[in-house]
């Protein structure tokens, strides 16, 4: 079955520590995504990517970084520079090419810092 | 700059009744308009999309959506909820430009009593 895995599905970390989510997809879509979500604020751009070795930065990069090393995979990193890292993140991915490209999502991670 | 608006961030309705969820957007370029739910503590799913193909779209679940070009709006509706209906629901936009990458709205919360 395609489709995109996130892993794992709830983290703890303390504060201060960097932790990176992982996101992969067999969908052999071009554009990957990171979302953040907050209860009543819908979903937030962290960063994208449409091309291996290239990604942009999205609303809310600050305190974040990515890598796309590989075109299934675009893990997301949680730096100790990010202010308010709980939160519920979202991965995705689209095609880039056709006249509608919508998103496909994997089931997110929780991250919890104390 | 594109944006999308949902109004109201929670509706409830009884089992029975119809929905209807209220996207309005807002673009100088015609949008593609996407509907995605969310089921508690998971990603998101599509439920329909616009495509500029029709302006009645019918998507998964009985769920249905109509592209109002002179009202900028693609409400989401369906005659009759089910318990299983109850979720958060979430309209997007994207362009031929973007290659993916959507504007999302902040989500409205269905609650469906018995």
């Amino acid at each position: 079955d395609g489709g995109i895995t996130q892993s794992p599905k709830y983290l703890f970390r303390k504060e201060g520590q960097n932790v990176t989510l992982s996101c992969e997809q067999n969908l052999n879509h071009d554009a990957m995504y990171w979302y953040r979500q907050d209860p009543g604020q819908g979903l937030r751009l962290i960063y994208y990517s449409q091309i291996v070795n290239d990604f942009q930065k999205g609303d809310i990069a600050e305190g974040y970084s990515v890598s796309r090393e590989k075109k299934e995979s675009f893990p997301l990193t949680v730096t100790s520079a990010q202010k308010n890292p709980t939160a519920f993140y979202l991965c995705a991915s689209s095609t880039i090419d056709r006249v509608v490209n919508e998103q496909y999502f994997g089931p997110g991670t929780r991250l919890t810092v104390t | 700059a594109q944006s999308v608006t949902q109004l109201g961030s929670h509706v409830s309705v009884s089992e029975g009744a119809l929905v209807l969820l209220r996207c309005n957007y807002s673009s100088s370029v015609p949008p593609y308009l996407f509907w995605y739910v969310q089921y508690p503590n998971q990603g998101l799913q599509l439920l329909l999309k616009y495509t500029s193909a029709a302006t009645l779209v019918k998507g998964i679940n009985g769920f249905e959506a109509e592209f109002k070009k002179s009202e900028t709006s693609f409400h989401l509706t369906k005659p009759s909820a089910h318990m299983s209906d109850a979720a958060e629901y979430f309209c997007a936009v994207s362009f031929n430009t973007n290659a993916g990458k959507s504007t999302f709205g902040d989500g409205t919360t269905l609650t469906v009593k018995p």
